[in-house]
């Protein structure tokens, strides 16, 4: 199986702009974790989707937004972002459903963003 | 906020076994605990999970002590790749809810 794929893999934006980020999870996976990660405050969580619906989300305003498309594809996007929205953001998928209650997350390689 | 406290970071020799300590003294009765670690500029990879009884895997061991507040990760010899970031995490059954929290890790470095 394909792993988990994230586009692009390096990002270069501006100040005040949108950014929209894609990421493909395994065949079969219909849960789909988004996190952010930067050197100073670590692996955040951002927002969790499972069949198209956000079951969990973390602590980040509001200009960080997601979904996900009935092919389990997700997109999260930034509006008008900032300087400390540089960061690697990172997607994983899991096989949930399998009544075992536990998961096992696997992660994309990240897309590397930066806002100058 | 994370749910587990590791030591910031350790050294091992290779070829010798490495021991990663994990204490989670506020562990719910059905929450699992959960390594992962991380390469730099990777993403995070799954390396072992457990409930109550010890685990092992092709990577790695687990063991949990028997009140379950603390746990060790077992690389048993640790080699130059294994060099890497690892979390432990706790987590409850996933149709439960609950968000997967990284802590800050423990930064292992392997040296020859």
């Amino acid at each position: 199986k394909a792993g988990v794929t994230q586009t692009p893999r390096y990002l270069i934006k501006t100040r005040g702009q949108q950014v929209t980020l894609s990421c493909s999870p395994i065949s079969g996976h219909r849960s789909v974790s988004w996190y952010q990660q930067t050197p100073g405050q670590g692996l955040q969580f951002l927002f969790e989707y499972f069949s198209e619906t956000q079951r969990n989300k973390g602590n980040f305003p509001g200009r960080f937004s997601g979904r996900q498309f009935s092919n389990s594809r997700s997109e999260m996007n930034v509006s008008t972002l900032e300087l400390g929205d540089s960061a690697l953001y990172l997607c994983a998928s899991s096989s949930q459903g399998s009544g075992q209650g536990f998961e096992k997350l696997f992660f994309g390689s990240g897309t590397q963003l930066s806002v100058l | 906020d994370a749910k587990t406290t590791q030591p910031t970071s350790m050294d091992c020799a290779e070829g010798r076994a490495a021991n990663l300590p994990c204490n989670h003294s506020t562990i719910s009765g059905n929450e699992y605990v959960y390594w992962y670690r991380q390469i730099h500029s990777q993403g995070p990879q799954y390396i072992i999970h457990g409930l109550k009884n010890n685990e092992t895997n092709e990577m790695a061991s687990l063991i949990i002590t028997e009140d379950r507040k603390s746990s060790t990760l077992i690389l048993p010899h640790a080699t130059l790749r294994d060099t890497a970031v690892y979390y432990c995490i706790v987590r409850g059954p996933y149709n439960q809810g609950g968000k997967l929290i990284f802590g800050q890790g423990t930064e292992l470095s392997v040296k020859p």
